[in-house]
This record gives C-alpha cells, structure tokens and sequence, in this order.
C-alpha cells in the first residue's frame, strides 16, 4: 500500500485567482492521477502524471487550466487557474504501485470552495 | 471500451440487515474489479478487488463480492449492517491496454444504515 498527504485539505477562494495542490506519497510510484469529484457525483480523471513525461490530460481538461508538475517519483502538484465557482470540488490525487492490479490509494482529498 | 454500472444511487437498510449493493460492468476482456468506500470528508478507501482469483472475494469490514462472468456482476454485500457502513461506495474497473493503470469508477451508491 501507500500512504498519501495532500495539502491545503481544504481552501475557500475568491474567483479569478489560483490554488496548487500537494500531493506527496511515502514511496516512489511511477502512476500518479489527479481526480475532481464534484458535489454528490462520482471522480472524474483530470490528468495522469508519470515522473519524465508531460502529463496526458483526459477530454475537458486543459494545461492552461490545470497544469500539472511531476518533478520526482514521491511528488506531484495540481494547480486549478483562474478559477470561477464551477470549479468548487475535492480534488483527489491517487497513486498506482506497479504491478498492483491497477489498484490505486486516494489522498484525503482537497476540498476547495470558490466564492 | 470498459465502464461500470451501479443500480440504485441510494440504499438505506435496517441495522444488522443484509447490505446488497449492486454493480456490472462492461470490459472487452477479463477485468480487474473493484470496490471502494469514502467516508464524510475523506478520500477514497479500497474495500476488496477481483484480479482473477478466486469468484469470490473477501475485504475489509465484513464485506464480500462476487465476480460473476456470465451476468458480468461484482456486486457487494455484507451479511449484517452496521453504522458505521454508512458510506458512499464506488465500483470501479481497470483499464487495459492503452489505458492500462486507469480505473473507471461507477456514479457511486449511498448507503444508508437506520438504527
């Protein structure tokens, strides 16, 4: 298994402005994903973060809006910009050891409000 | 194309009653299966998983799922409800080939557990 932080847990913003989310994991993964789960639905993928590569985004997201650094095996950072009130979510990141059956472990989560 | 599906967005069952919480998928070849429980304000918490073994699968909880290939099933049950079940529940089913490390998760069910 592994265990995953994430920071800020939680943080109310003001519309048009930028927030960079931690996640660290306490193993080196090559599998890193970042995930938005809005009021009452379930996890939609963002982006799939590989250490070495460009992170390869899923049909809706963006770069621009969503850029995503993978600098080293044990950490990755998700930044949602200029942000307007549709994107009030948690925002999950989770991690897939290799050759866990693609089982993934979830951080707690970010909950993020946007006024 | 894989995808799962959860009947019943709600459940709410009697404490110490039988807890049945319904999933099928669809995947083009042998899935790895899962389950997953998330807690008010946390993140995701891997239940059980289906990766070829055995049909039936035991995890964490007091939970069990059955993978069923001919009804392409894996529904979750728990002989006697607790509380502390109360929760929402995801299904999930991985990716395989280009998108092998992928999980696709279900809309998720909210059970329900009256005293």
């Amino acid at each position: 298994s592994a265990v995953i932080s994430q920071k800020p847990s939680r943080d109310i913003c003001q519309r048009g402005t930028s927030l960079t989310i931690q996640c660290q994991v306490d193993s080196q993964v090559t599998m890193m994903f970042w995930y938005r789960q809005q009021p009452g639905q379930s996890l939609t993928l963002i982006a799939t973060a590989n250490q070495g590569s460009e992170a390869t985004y899923e049909s809706g997201f963006v770069i621009d809006k969503f850029p995503i650094s993978r600098p080293n095996l044990t950490f990755s950072t998700l930044t949602v910009s200029n942000m307007s009130p549709e994107d009030s979510s948690i925002y999950l990141c989770s991690v897939s050891p290799t050759g866990a059956y693609n089982e993934q472990f979830f951080g707690p989560g970010t909950r993020l409000t946007v006024l | 194309a894989q995808s799962v599906t959860q009947l019943g967005s709600h459940v709410s069952v009697s404490e110490g009653a039988l807890v049945l919480l319904r999933c099928n998928y669809s995947s083009s070849v042998p899935p790895y299966l899962f389950w997953y429980v998330q807690y008010p304000n946390q993140g995701l918490q891997l239940l059980l998983k289906y990766t070829s073994a055995a049909t039936l699968v035991k995890g964490i909880n007091g939970f069990e799922a059955e993978f069923k290939k001919s009804e392409t099933s894996f529904h979750l049950t728990k002989p006697s409800a607790h509380m502390s079940d109360a929760a929402e529940y995801f299904c999930a089913v991985s990716g395989r080939g280009s998108t092998l490390g992928r999980l696709y998760f279900g809309r998720g069910t909210q059970l329900t557990v009256w005293p």
